[in-house]
């Protein structure tokens, strides 16, 4: 199995400032990562796919990198709206998720 | 609009069962893959199951293997998860999600609000 591993567990961002989210795995999963943000009580949605394209109707100040083991998700200046649980997910080989990373308002 | 809405939760004692079901609107179901996803309270998302558009191939994490079984009715635009021998930590909200072919990979791009399933006695 993929292990997913997200960096930092929570993470502290006053609105207007850049958030840069980890996530690494154990093993190649070449582009095939995607990322989610969940809010409270709500749905995991879908950012990003391929590790950077984004989603229909996505922000242009969410973007993804990354290949191979290495990934990053920037959110460019966090509004309230982006205060959330994000969680990296790979499907190059079954389906794994990270643990997620809070960001959270300091 | 794109839309899956679950159904089928509840509370259930250990060794007992349960049916979910994911009603599918909006798109052409019998088109695309199909899985199950949960969340145990307080905890992060972990894939449960998947299923090919036409029902013929299936995929379970080790941990319910033997114990559920997913299924469709593309005619009723519907998914299933029957859920057999429960134990308390299948505790979660479970949710459907829709799976894109993204050259041959396939990634979830839409999510159900998801169905509660309580193990307990």
């Amino acid at each position: 199995e993929i292990v997913m591993t997200q960096s930092p567990a929570t993470l502290s961002v006053s609105p207007g400032e850049r958030a840069t989210l980890s996530c690494r795995a154990s093993q190649s999963v070449s582009s095939n990562l995607a990322w989610y943000q969940q809010k409270p009580g709500q749905a995991p949605r879908l950012l990003i796919y391929g590790a950077s394209t984004r989603a229909t109707g996505i922000p242009a100040r969410f973007s993804g990198s990354g290949s191979g083991t290495e990934f990053t998700l920037t959110i460019s200046s966090l509004q309230s709206e982006d205060f959330a649980v994000y969680y990296c997910q790979q499907y190059n080989n079954w389906w794994t998720f990270g643990q997620g990373t809070k960001v959270e308002i300091k | 609009e794109v839309q899956l809405v679950e159904s089928g939760g509840g509370l259930v004692q250990p060794g007992g069962s349960l049916r979910l079901s994911c009603a599918a609107s909006g798109f052409t179901f019998s088109s695309y893959w199909m899985h199950w996803v949960r969340q145990a309270p307080g905890k992060g998302l972990v894939w449960v199951s998947r299923i090919n558009s036409d029902g013929s191939s299936t995929s379970y994490a080790d941990s319910v293997k033997g114990r559920f079984t997913i299924s469709r009715d593309n005619a009723k635009n519907t998914l299933y998860l029957q859920m057999n021998s429960l134990r308390a930590e299948d505790t979660a909200v479970y949710y459907c999600a829709r799976a894109h072919n993204y050259y041959y990979y396939y990634y979830m791009d839409v999510w159900g609000k998801g169905t509660t399933v309580t193990v307990s006695s």
